[in-house]
């Protein structure tokens, strides 16, 4: 039973260049969650998707995009990457809303130079 | 808006020492408040989650209290052990349908032997 997987683990990238971070979870969990951490900081959460099709922004989506096009796959989205995107990134998942049963992945750590 | 503050920022104890972590929030009309523990590279594990109508739950050598009237919450780590070390956050959800936790910045516990 893998949970929650994400890939790549760490990634450099240029201003303005674009990249997809991946999500993957093996639990069909109906939600799905993608936050960032900046250092010293707590997480903030970017997009949510409460099923295959439906997506919402959360608290600071700006300069990201993401789909959910199966129950399983929720990846997220660079455009154009800027510097204050430099941050850990996590995907989460969870059987139903409420704070209940949360399962993180180990994170992708990603520097735009 | 909703906000969690987390103190100490840091905290350094000696092997078998009892130690209290603390929480505070400035919206008391949550849902529940989590604990959550994240090693370097990993991602989040939930420790205890205590519901609005509770005041506190346990779990081997950890207690969780919430006095959500005031605002606050800690969590009390008995006879610590280096493989307590790691940074504990605190998170909060508005309601039973809520999708965003919202964290605190957490709080680093190195325990030395």
């Amino acid at each position: 039973n893998a949970g929650v997987t994400q890939t790549p683990k760490f990634r450099i990238l240029k201003i303005g260049q674009s990249m997809t971070l991946q999500c993957t979870q093996d639990m069909n969990h109906n939600y799905m969650y993608w936050y960032r951490q900046d250092p010293g900081m707590g997480l903030k959460l970017i997009y949510y998707s409460v099923g295959a099709g439906i997506t919402d922004k959360g608290e600071v989506p700006n300069g990201y995009n993401v789909s959910r096009s199966t129950t399983e796959d929720f990846p997220l989205r660079l455009e154009l990457a800027a510097p204050s995107q430099t941050s850990v990134y996590f995907c989460a998942s969870s059987r139903t809303t409420g704070g209940y049963g949360y399962t993180f992945g180990s994170g992708t750590r990603l520097t735009v130079v | 808006k909703q906000e969690v503050t987390q103190i100490p920022a840091a905290l350094s104890v000696p092997e078998g020492e009892n130690l209290v972590l603390n929480c505070s929030f400035t919206d008391s009309a949550i849902y529940n408040l989590q604990w959550f523990r994240q090693d370097p590279g990993k991602g989040l594990t939930s420790l205890l989650l205590i519901q609005s109508s509770q005041r506190e739950q346990t779990s081997g050598r950890l207690n969780a209290s919430l006095d959500k009237s005031s605002g606050r919450s800690t969590l009390y780590i008995a006879a610590s052990q280096p493989g307590d070390s790691a940074t504990y956050l605190c998170a909060v959800i508005s309601n039973q349908a809520g999708t965003a936790l919202i964290f605190g910045k957490g709080t680093t516990l190195s325990v030395s032997s």
